[in-house]
């Protein structure tokens, strides 16, 4: 079976420029959680959603990040204007249920000059 | 709210020896999660281990197993038998079993293992 699919696997943007990251859940789980990886703040949950529908945002850093997810099988988070400090590894992750086992994509590594 | 320590910032182990990866957490949940997770230097997490709180026995998968104390509020990871590829960050995780939160992860361990 296919895992958690993410794209693009590196992105490398200047500052103001939108940024979108993709992610592809593993087939049946409802689950669908968006993470930033950083040395300062280790991993940190951003928003997620429940059959298609956003359940925590409170992650989100600001305006300038914005999640959604049009079907079970599509999640996008785009980051509007980027800035450097929004350079980190981006990853997404689902399960079948909210407190079970969470599987990871690959990440996406995102560096913002 | 959960929370998870991980004191052990790095460890080093040799080749072929078994190591503890120590988690503590505290929840005022009577059921819970314990999990942990690998992430290599290539980037991905991996998962490896769940060990639930009603569960009698200490989890175990292939070389990993989950030294499970409830009293303590313990959930440490053991991996026998070291090998040069298990060198990675550790993260331990827990969630409420009830299902009424996600995973909450400790800050990790980064292992090293020696030839």
């Amino acid at each position: 079976d296919a895992g958690v699919i993410q794209s693009p696997r590196h992105e490398v943007t200047e500052m103001g420029q939108e940024v979108t990251l993709r992610c592809k859940p593993i087939s049946g789980h409802d689950y669908l959680f968006w993470y930033r990886q950083t040395m300062m703040r280790g991993l940190e949950l951003l928003i997620y959603f429940n059959n298609n529908v956003p359940i925590d945002d409170s992650g989100m850093p600001e305006d300038r990040f914005s999640a959604k997810m049009p079907n079970a099988s599509f999640s996008t988070l785009k980051i509007q204007p980027s800035e450097p400090r929004d350079s980190a590894v981006y990853f997404c992750a689902s399960s079948t249920y909210k407190g079970g086992a969470q599987y990871f994509g690959p990440g996406t590594r995102l560096l913002v000059l | 709210a959960q929370k998870i320590t991980q004191t052990q910032p790095g460890m080093f182990v040799q080749e072929k020896e078994a190591v503890t990866l120590d988690c503590t957490y505290d929840t005022s949940d009577q059921s819970y999660g314990l999990f942990w997770y690998k992430q290599p230097s290539s980037g991905e997490m991996i998962f490896l281990i769940y060990q639930g709180s009603y569960d009698e026995q200490n989890a175990t998968e292939g070389r990993y197993s989950l030294n499970f104390q409830k009293a303590r509020k313990s959930a440490n990871l053991v991996i026998s038998a070291s090998q040069l590829g298990d060198s990675a960050m550790y993260f331990c995780a827990m969630t409420a079993a009830s299902g009424n939160t996600p995973l909450v992860f400790g800050k990790g361990t980064r292992l090293s293992v020696i030839a």
